[in-house]
């Protein structure tokens, strides 16, 4: 059982459309890391939220932590085929270990 | 390059075999982190350290499994009889320590395939 869930778990868009991910769990995270990964090469950490109700820009990119930090949203504006891959969400509790959604794989098409 | 540091990329073994994989952290990161990751699916948690003390070992970690951290500065983690199931990504990360958050950044890690 995935302690941290994502969804959807594949998306495939049109170049230019807009897209929401989101992480969901039943814990509180003391923080939240948004991390997108290319086939195979190792995650690449985006953003670290820390703060419920945060909200982090990133670009076309909008980080969401939830006010409760127990949920997070990725939002992308106006997607480009380079925003392919498989991005993951992952929580964290007291400066200790990461765990991992099974991320949400997208595909933009031009 | 100061980030975190993979060896081998790629690795083919025959089943039964022992195979060791190195991970140079980030130079001033004193927590090290093991994952695994199979096709499909996210990072799972094998190990981590702080400087060189092991402070939490998963489950997932069998007999077959250790890791190391001599000098709290590189670290190895050695699979001995390997089996097909432990074909996978293997994922190192480093981090500095900080009692509120983690803020892990990841190697390219190592791509183990048992034959």
């Amino acid at each position: 059982t995935q302690l941290l869930e994502q969804s959807p778990q594949f998306l495939s868009i049109q170049e230019g459309e807009n897209l929401t991910v989101y992480c969901n769990s039943s814990s509180v995270f003391s923080s939240l890391q948004w991390y997108r990964q290319e086939p195979g090469e190792g995650p690449v950490l985006l953003v670290t939220v820390v703060t419920g109700g945060e909200v982090k820009k990133l670009k076309r990119l909008t980080f969401q932590f939830g006010d409760a930090r127990k949920d997070s949203s990725l939002h992308i504006t106006a997607a480009q085929p380079g925003d392919t891959g498989l991005y993951l969400c992952a929580g964290g509790r007291d400066g200790n270990k990461l765990v991992f959604g099974a991320g949400t794989i997208l595909r933009v098409k031009s | 390059d100061t980030g975190v540091s993979q060896d081998p990329r790629h690795k083919i073994t025959k089943r039964g075999q022992n195979v060791t994989f190195r991970c140079d952290p980030i130079s001033e990161h004193n927590r090290l982190y093991w994952y695994r990751q199979t096709l499909g699916q996210g990072p799972e948690f094998l190990t981590y350290f702080q400087n060189e003390a092991q402070l939490e070992k998963s489950r997932l970690l069998s007999d077959r499994f250790s890791a190391e951290r001599p000098k709290g500065s590189f670290s190895t983690l050695e699979i001995q009889r390997t089996e097909q199931g432990d074909s996978a990504m293997y994922l190192c990360a480093s981090s500095p320590f900080r009692q509120v958050y983690t803020e892990a950044f990841f190697g390219q890690g190592t791509r183990l395939t048992v034959v």
